[in-house]
């Protein structure tokens, strides 16, 4: 079974600039997650979805940031304009979801590395 | 608000030897569940263990167990017989509905 793809895996872009992160979920998993890991920290969630729909964006700056889940299967993640606080490592986790609780695993994708100069 | 501490940056075990992470959270919520996941040096972040915080029994995985205190609100991981393939960093997750909430993680150094 293959896993999360995200690409890129790295990405360098200057301040004010936009940028595009792309997800393939695992075939199958209704539940879609986008975490942001600043250097240092843990992952923070940004946004989930279930199938297309947005089930909870509460922590997405959306200012700059947006995401979309056309057809409910890849996700892309945008920033624009991007700030040097961008800089991180975003991780895209997808899950089976039938209702969150124990039968619930996330499979994580590789992450794609961001640095904002 | 719910956040979930880690106090221990780093940590090192001996190779077979018994290694305890700690984990602390605060939260007004009765119904939650509790996860560590393992994060090895650029490769992917994998569940460990999670824990229903309505079961008083611990979870059990292979060399891998916690102690859950709710009372307390704390939620350590316990590795036995630590391998070198052990070696990774250990973020201890809380969820609770729809929110989703990470510690800051600790590097576990496994020593040969």
């Amino acid at each position: 079974e293959a896993g999360v793809a995200q690409s890129p895996r790295y990405k360098i872009i200057e301040k004010r600039q936009s940028v595009a992160f792309w997800c393939n979920p695992i075939s199958g998993h209704a539940t879609l997650y986008w975490y942001q890991q600043i250097l240092g920290q843990g992952p923070k969630l940004l946004i989930q979805f279930q199938n297309n729909g947005v089930v909870d964006d509460s922590q997405l700056p959306k200012d700059r940031f947006s995401a979309e889940r056309l057809k409910g299967v890849d996700s892309t993640l945008k920033i624009q304009p991007a700030k040097l606080e961008d800089s991180a490592v975003y991780l895209c986790a997808s899950s089976t979801k039938r209702g969150w609780g124990p039968q619930e695993t996330q499979y994580f994708g590789p992450g794609t590395r961001l640095l904002v100069l | 608000a719910q956040t979930v501490t880690q106090s221990q940056p780093e940590m090192s075990v001996q190779e077979a030897e018994t290694v305890t992470l700690s984990c602390t959270y605060d939260t007004s919520e009765s119904d939650y569940y509790l996860f560590w996941y393992k994060q090895p040096p650029s490769r992917q972040m994998i569940l460990v263990i999670r824990q229903e915080a309505y079961k008083q029994q611990n979870a059990t995985e292979n060399r891998f167990s916690v102690n859950f205190q709710k009372a307390a609100k704390s939620f350590s991981l316990k590795i036995s017989d630590s391998q070198l393939g052990d070696a990774a960093m250990y973020f201890c997750a809380y969820r609770t509905g729809n929110q989703f909430y990470f510690g800051t993680g600790t590097s576990l150094t496994v020593i040969p």
